[in-house]
């Protein structure tokens, strides 16, 4: 299993681009979430999704958007990017079945100019 | 709103030393608890996960506890090394299966 991947690595945007941050799991996971960490502090999330067709907000949603039209991937749209939105992003995923363990993507890099 | 608060944010210690860092919350009506390690510029790693009907869990130098009822966890690390030196991360995952974290901890761990 590849487990959770994300790309790209890096990328660098100017101020009201807009992009997709692509994430994909191989393990059949249901739950599938974004977060977002800044300098000095923890992870937020951003959106999450509990199945394909279903998603929902979480604590920084705004300036964000994702959908879930199959198991496997979990896109983050970014509408217009602003400076604000200069971060590292987490994918995860993870299975209630299970004891609900998250296991996170490699991360992108975001910086926004 | 379920909070998540580390103790303490940096942590430097010689090599061999026990020690213990901390994760408190606010709601005690958590699913699970999870720590994490992760190394500059790289994604997390899962510890330990513990059960909000467990009380510890063990992986080799490492122990968490978790006391549901105080609002409180503890990662154990025994007999640290250079190769410990990392930021850990505490989450908490709330009954709608979202997970909150903790600012971390830094630690250094010096040979």
């Amino acid at each position: 299993n590849a487990g959770v991947t994300q790309t790209p690595k890096f990328q660098v945007l100017k101020t009201g681009q807009s992009m997709t941050l692509q994430c994909a799991q191989d393990m059949n996971h249901e739950y599938m979430s974004w977060y977002r960490q800044d300098p000095g502090m923890g992870l937020r999330l951003i959106h999450y999704s509990v199945g394909a067709g279903i998603t929902d907000q979480g604590e920084v949603p705004n300036g964000y958007n994702v959908s879930r039209s199959t198991t496997e991937d979990f896109p983050l749209r970014l509408l217009s990017a602003a400076p604000s939105q200069t971060s590292v992003y987490f994918c995860a995923s993870s299975t209630p079945s299970g004891d609900n363990e998250q296991f996170f993507g490699p991360g992108t890099r975001l910086t926004v100019l | 709103k379920q909070e998540v608060t580390q103790i303490p944010a940096a942590l430097s210690v010689p090599e061999g030393e026990n020690l213990v860092l901390n994760c408190s919350f606010t709601d005690s009506a958590i699913y699970n608890l999870q720590w994490f390690r992760q190394d500059p510029g790289k994604g997390l790693t899962s510890l330990l996960l513990i059960q909000s009907s467990q009380r510890e869990q063990t992986s080799g130098r490492l122990n968490a506890s978790l006391d549901k009822s105080s609002g409180r966890s503890t990662l154990y690390i025994a007999a640290s090394q250079p190769g410990d030196s990392a930021t850990y991360l505490c989450a908490v995952m709330d009954s709608s299966y979202k997970l909150i974290f903790g600012s971390g901890t830094r630690l250094l761990v010096r040979p």
